[in-house]
């Protein structure tokens, strides 16, 4: 049982250029989150996901796609990567996603946008 | 909207010591849970401990315990007999309402040997 995992771990980009990070967790969760860490601003969710198929907006979208093709699996997308979205990224999953469901995090990928 | 709120940047013990860590927090949420999270330099977000709103005891785990003041909207978390493996980063956070969930900026432990 691995858990959540995220890959690629860490990413060098440079302005323009695309990438897709990709979730993945084998606990049967239906809820999956993305997030970013930034110094001194906590986590703030940019996309989530309440099930396969499905995607919703958080507090920080702009400039970041996500599907959800597979229950077990949420990749995000940056299109055109810019410097402001230099920040560590952690995906995240939980059972049913209320507030009594605690959210289990992957390792986090470092994303560097030159 | 709900707020997590943790002033403390950064906080220092000596191995074997008790250290407390504060969060105060705002909802207009019936019921919430709320949640300290540790992250080691590893980066990997581990879940510490847990408190429902509804519940008057205070939670524990092990060395992990929390004083849960609702009225002053505080909870902060207590870590005694420090070990080096305590040094992280700490999250409290807030959730309340379908799908929601407020981090604080987080607090730097450090633990001196």
């Amino acid at each position: 049982n691995a858990g959540v995992t995220q890959t690629p771990k860490f990413r060098v980009l440079k302005t323009g250029q695309s990438m897709t990070l990709l979730c993945a967790q084998d606990m049967n969760h239906e809820y999956m989150y993305w997030y970013r860490q930034d110094p001194g601003m906590g986590l703030r969710l940019i996309h989530y996901s309440v099930g396969e198929g499905t995607t919703a907006k958080g507090e920080v979208p702009d400039g970041y796609n996500v599907s959800r093709l597979k229950k077990q699996n949420f990749l995000l997308g940056l299109e055109s990567a810019a410097p402001s979205q230099t920040s560590v990224y952690f995906c995240a999953s939980s059972f049913q996603g209320t507030y009594t469901d605690t959210q289990y995090f992957g390792p986090g990928t470092r994303l560097t946008v030159l | 909207a709900q707020t997590v709120t943790q002033s403390q940047p950064e906080m220092s013990v000596q191995e074997a010591e008790t250290v407390t860590l504060s969060c105060t927090y705002d909802t207009s949420e019936s019921d919430y849970y709320l949640f300290w999270y540790k992250q080691p330099p590893s980066r990997q977000m581990i879940l510490v401990i847990r408190q429902e709103a509804y519940k008057q005891q205070n939670a524990t785990e092990n060395r992990f315990s929390v004083n849960f003041q609702k009225a002053a909207k505080s909870f902060s978390l207590k870590i005694s007999d420090s070990q080096l493996g305590d040094a992280a980063m700490y999250f409290c956070a807030l959730s309340g309402g379908y799908q929601k969930v407020t981090f604080g900026i987080g607090t730097k432990l450090q633990v001196i040997p």
